[in-house]
């Protein structure tokens, strides 16, 4: 099946700065990689996600990128904002979803 | 706007206990699913569902089970809980379709304690 590994499992930033959260999996078939964010005591929700027929996609401050080959995709997220503060949990999907173990963002004053 | 309910925010059971934790979404999707969220180990499935009385098995089905006699509703069992069992559970579902049908919407969760 697939395995999806996610790093950092913690990442703490300075408001303003830019944060990255890398993933890699296993299965070249995937063919959809989306991300999500859970904020403190709320459930997890859609912020982005990319098919594997692009290799990024951005909307605001949030872009994902995408390589096919190494079979790894990234999250960016610029000019970070205290809100942005959550848990971020990317997945790969052929049949079904495998989600990465999560990245505890943490945006400093 | 999706709206995926689970019953119960919080639960306490004892060890042997039957449980079962219940899942209600209201936008008509076929496929639904449980996870659930331990420290560490981000969301690992356990059962999902395509269709009415249909089930299949996720990354980690032992100790649990499911049912799906309605389309809204999906309803996982934990027929002797034991402590390890103790969670956060997220029920979630999706529409059908090639492409729309990845896109999933949770549940607020339901934390279970087994003492």
């Amino acid at each position: 099946g697939e395995n999806v590994e996610q790093h950092p499992s913690t990442l703490s930033v300075q408001e303003g700065d830019s944060a990255v959260i890398k993933c890699t999996y296993s299965d070249s078939a995937s063919n959809y990689f989306p991300w999500y964010k859970q904020e403190l005591g709320k459930r997890p929700q859609l912020i982005i996600d990319i098919r594997s027929n692009v290799g990024e996609k951005k909307d605001q401050r949030i872009a994902v990128t995408l390589n096919k080959t190494a079979k790894h995709f990234s999250l960016h997220i610029t000019e970070t904002q205290p809100e942005d503060s959550a848990v971020y949990f990317c997945a790969a999907i052929i049949n079904k979803l495998t989600f990465g173990t999560g990245t505890q963002l943490k945006v400093e004053l | 706007d999706v709206k995926v309910t689970q019953s119960s925010r919080y639960l306490v059971k004892r060890t042997g206990e039957k449980v079962f934790l219940e899942c209600v979404q209201d936008m008509d999707h076929e496929n639904m699913f449980w996870y659930r969220q331990d420290p560490g180990l981000g969301l690992r499935l356990i059962y999902f569902s395509y269709d009415v009385k249909m089930k299949e098995k996720g990354d980690i089905p032992e100790g649990y089970s499911v049912s799906r006699e309605k389309k809204e509703r999906f309803s996982l069992i934990l027929e002797s809980a034991s402590t390890n069992q103790t969670s956060m559970y997220l029920c979630a579902s999706s529409s059908p379709g090639h492409l729309a049908k990845n896109i999933q919407y949770f549940g607020a969760g339901t934390r279970l304690s087994v003492l």
